[in-house]
């Protein structure tokens, strides 16, 4: 099983670049999650989506988009890249009937 | 505003002994609640769940417990090994319209000496 699948693993940009990060889950789940974990901050939501179609702000927005483009998949943006969004993002999906959540193994983002 | 905390920050015990990581949270309608394992450079991997109208979920040298009324969960973990190793998040789930929200702990990072 894929699970919750992740691009790409790894990426480095200039400030100022803009990049998407993919993610596609193959479990049917309605609700999707981005999340950002940095050093002593623990994880922090920036958006999720709670079906397809919908899409809604977490806890630091600013500086991302999204797009849920389908059940499966659900993108962020960064539109303008900032050294304060060097990071690693994960994506997830939760089990609606258990409230179970899936992650995807991260994307390392570094802004120079 | 739910707040989830872990004790200890960090925990070093030797090869086989016998663990325990607490988690505790502010708001005590949880959906459920939920106990991750992370290595270093990679993803959450679910270990136990426990919804909440359960007191425990067992999963072979894990057995994680829920008392919601005192808003604590802990995760026991038996005969310790160097694979176990990593870091151990909790995360409290809260139903309701929009979807889950959830809130993770800070974790507890284990190293267990061989």
């Amino acid at each position: 099983n894929a699970g919750v699948t992740q691009t790409p693993k790894f990426q480095v940009l200039k400030t100022g670049q803009s990049m998407t990060l993919q993610c596609a889950q193959d479990m049917n789940h309605n609700s999707m999650y981005w999340y950002r974990q940095d050093p002593g901050m623990g994880l922090r939501l920036i958006y999720y989506s709670a079906s397809e179609g919908t899409t809604d702000k977490g806890e630091v927005p600013n500086g991302y988009n999204v797009s849920r483009l389908n059940k499966r998949e659900f993108s962020l943006r960064l539109e303008s890249a900032a050294p304060s969004q060097t990071s690693v993002y994960f994506c997830a999906s939760i089990r609606g009937r258990t409230g179970e959540l899936f992650f995807g193994e991260g994307s390392r983002l570094t802004v120079l | 505003k739910q707040e989830v905390t872990q004790i200890p920050a960090a925990l070093s015990v030797p090869e086989g002994e016998n663990l325990v990581l607490n988690c505790s949270f502010t708001d005590s309608a949880i959906y459920n609640l939920q106990w991750f394992r992370q290595d270093p450079g990679k993803g959450l991997t679910s270990l136990l769940l426990i919804q909440s109208s359960q007191r425990e979920q067992t999963s072979g040298r894990l057995n994680a417990s829920l008392d919601k009324s005192s808003g604590r969960s802990t995760l026991y973990i038996a005969a310790s090994q160097p694979g176990d190793s990593a870091t151990y998040l909790c995360a409290v789930n809260q139903g309701g319209t929009g979807g889950f929200k959830t809130i993770f702990g800070a974790g507890t990072r284990l190293f267990v000496k061989a």
